[in-house]
Formats: C-alpha cells, structure tokens, sequence
C-alpha cells in the first residue's frame, strides 16, 4: 500500500516571500500520479498542481511549482510570492495509474499561516 | 463555486439519531466520493460510485450507509453513530475515463458532531 507523509504540521511565511512544503511516499510502482490540494477556511479542497511520474519536467502553475525527485520519492511544493490567500491546510497526494477513478492516497496536511 | 454541494454544511446528532448527508453535483461527473477528514489525520476514502454502482467500500462501519440513486447525488445514512465518527465528511466527483488522472471536485463539507 502507498503512503504519503507530510512532516512539516505547520509552516509560515511572510507575504511576498517563498516558501516550501515538503511530501514524501512511498511505492514500489514505476507510474503514479502527484498532487497538491489546498483547503482554506471554506473546507472546499481545490487542486493546485499535479505532476505525472514519468514526465521528468517539474509541474508549474503561476506562483506554485514542485520540484519532483523521483528517486528520492520526494515531491515538495514551493510557492513564490506568497499572498495572504494562499493561508491554507496543503494536503499532498498519490494515485496509483493501476487503479481507475480518482481514488487519492493522502498525507496528513501542513497548514500554512500567511504573515502580512 | 466547483459544483459540487453539500447539505447540511453542520451537524449534531446523538448516538441514537438517524441523519443523512446529501450531496449533489452540477458537473456531469459519473463517479462520486465520500471521504472522511478527523483531525491531525490523511482523509480517508469511504466508498466510491461509478455510474451509480458501488465499486469501492474501504472497510467502513455499517453504521454508515451510502446511497446513489442516480450520478448527480450521492447520500450518505447515518444512525446510531459512535463520538469518534465526528469528523468532516466530503463529497467529490469526478469524470472517470481511461488515460491522465481527471481532477476530483470537492464539496465543502459536512462538519459532523456525535453527541
């Protein structure tokens, strides 16, 4: 079974400047998918990015990119400029391309405080 | 607005009680989800519907009883509920077909409190 750990419970960062939130996995299949979901106070989860494991290029999305190290089975978000929307629980996530639907392996969260 | 709604956005109930939660979503998806989100823990996949049939079950209590009578909604039947099944319940959908993972679409939630 698939695993997703998120060791940061809690991260901030000032308004304009970068921070990183870390995710690591666990499988032992070759093709998967990625994921980085964001909850604000609302509880409405909304996808930020996701990544494809065999594309080697990291995924960008305006301020969000990841850095993927498939070998390290390591996949953290870095948000750029940060705004005081971006204050959210960040949850990462897994899917395995063997199972159909949208089923997703979740870590624990790391919740983001934006300081202004 | 991704919809995807939920109803009741709270609720409290007491062990005996009888609930339902109801989901609906206005995106033409044909495969819906319940999740459970407790605190300080990953959310948990229930039970999952494609075109209406449940195809996935995770092990959950019969005290939970989901309900699909058509691909728009998606119920989910609670009685005689247990205090550590208080937790955040959220409904998604999605539009299952073979190839890349399609985007799951969430609801906001029901924020369940057992008594």
């Amino acid at each position: 079974a698939q695993t997703v750990t998120q060791s940061q419970p809690e991260m901030s960062v000032q308004e304009a400047e970068t921070v990183t939130l870390s995710c690591t996995y666990d499988t032992s299949e070759s093709d998967y998918y990625l994921f980085w979901y964001k909850q604000p106070p609302s509880r409405q989860m909304i996808l930020v990015i996701r990544q494809e494991a065999y594309k080697q290029q990291n995924a960008t999305e305006n301020r969000f990119s990841v850095n993927f190290q498939k070998a390290a089975k390591s996949f953290s978000l870095k948000i750029s400029d940060s705004q005081l929307g971006d204050a959210a629980m960040y949850f990462c996530a897994y899917r395995s391309v063997r199972t159909s639907g949208s089923r997703l392996t979740f870590g624990e969260g790391t919740q983001l405080t934006v300081n202004p | 607005e991704t919809g995807v709604t939920q109803t009741p956005r709270h609720l409290v109930m007491g062990m005996t009680n009888k609930k339902s939660l109801k989901c609906e979503q206005h995106l033409g998806h044909n495969a819906m989800y319940w999740y459970k989100q407790s605190a300080k823990k990953p959310l948990e996949l229930m039970f999952v519907y494609n075109f209406k049939e449940q195809t996935e079950n995770n092990s959950v209590p019969s005290r939970f009883s989901p309900e699909c009578p058509n691909s728009s909604h998606l119920f989910l039947h609670l009685h005689t509920l247990q205090p550590e099944d208080s937790a955040l319940y959220l409904c998604a959908s999605s539009q299952e077909r073979e190839g890349p993972s399609e985007k799951l679409f969430f609801g906001s939630g029901t924020q369940l409190s057992v008594l």
